[in-house]
């Protein structure tokens, strides 16, 4: 199976600020890699996928970089919604897998 | 506007098995997409529990695949997920998902289902 590894698995940070969240793979998954967002009580919902491309509605805040083992989650100016848990998932090959989540909380 | 909803019995006796259903509107369970189901156990990450396109193929998740049944039922556009034999470690939210090229559009939900006796 993948590991998906996070990093850090949890992060305080202020509205308006900028945050990164990394996701590294145990090995190449080439762009195959996604990301939700997860508010307490709530299903999963999808924000990036294939690395990089911004699910249609999701703010421009929100990107997606990175390919082969190593991918970022890019929030540039943080809104109060967005205080949640992100978790990234491979799917290069089954079993898809998850990160274990980073959990994103109100400085 | 695609909707998934889970239904199933939110608790199951240790060694039972549980039985859930997930049904869908808006989109035909026909069309060429993965039909997935995914577990939050409280307090913890998203788990794969495995998939089924509308032929009939599956990939489950070999932690979980001898004790895993998706099954898909097209004339009532719904699909199914059966997990035998039972311990409290399956006790978790189960998500009933639509997903394409890897990534998941479209979730349910969730139900929780709990196992005790």
């Amino acid at each position: 199976d993948i590991q998906m590894t996070q990093s850090p698995s949890s992060l305080s940070a202020s509205v308006g600020d900028r945050v990164t969240i990394t996701c590294r793979a145990s090995q190449s998954i080439s762009r195959n890699l996604n990301w939700y967002q997860q508010r307490p009580g709530k299903a999963p919902k999808l924000l990036i996928y294939a690395a990089s491309d911004l699910q249609s509605g999701v703010p421009p805040s929100f990107s997606g970089s990175g390919s082969g083992t190593e991918f970022t989650l890019t929030i540039s100016s943080l809104q109060p919604e967005d205080f949640a848990t992100y978790s990234c998932q491979q799917s290069y090959s089954t079993p898809i897998t998850f990160g274990q989540g980073t959990r994103l909380d109100i400085k | 506007q695609v909707q998934l909803q889970e239904s199933g019995p939110g608790l199951v006796k240790p060694s039972g098995t549980l039985s859930l259903t997930c049904v869908v509107s808006g989109a035909s369970i026909s069309s060429s997409n993965w039909w997935s189901w995914v577990r939050q156990p409280p307090g913890r990450g998203l788990e794969w529990i495995g998939e089924i396109y509308h032929s009939g193929n599956t990939n489950y998740n070999p932690s979980l695949k001898s004790r895993v049944t998706i099954s898909i039922d097209q004339s009532n556009n719904q699909f199914s997920l059966k997990v035998t034999s039972v311990t409290a470690a399956d006790t978790a939210v189960y998500y009933c998902a639509l997903c394409s090229g890897g990534a998941c559009y479209f979730w349910g939900q969730g139900t929780l289902v709990t196992v005790s006796s």
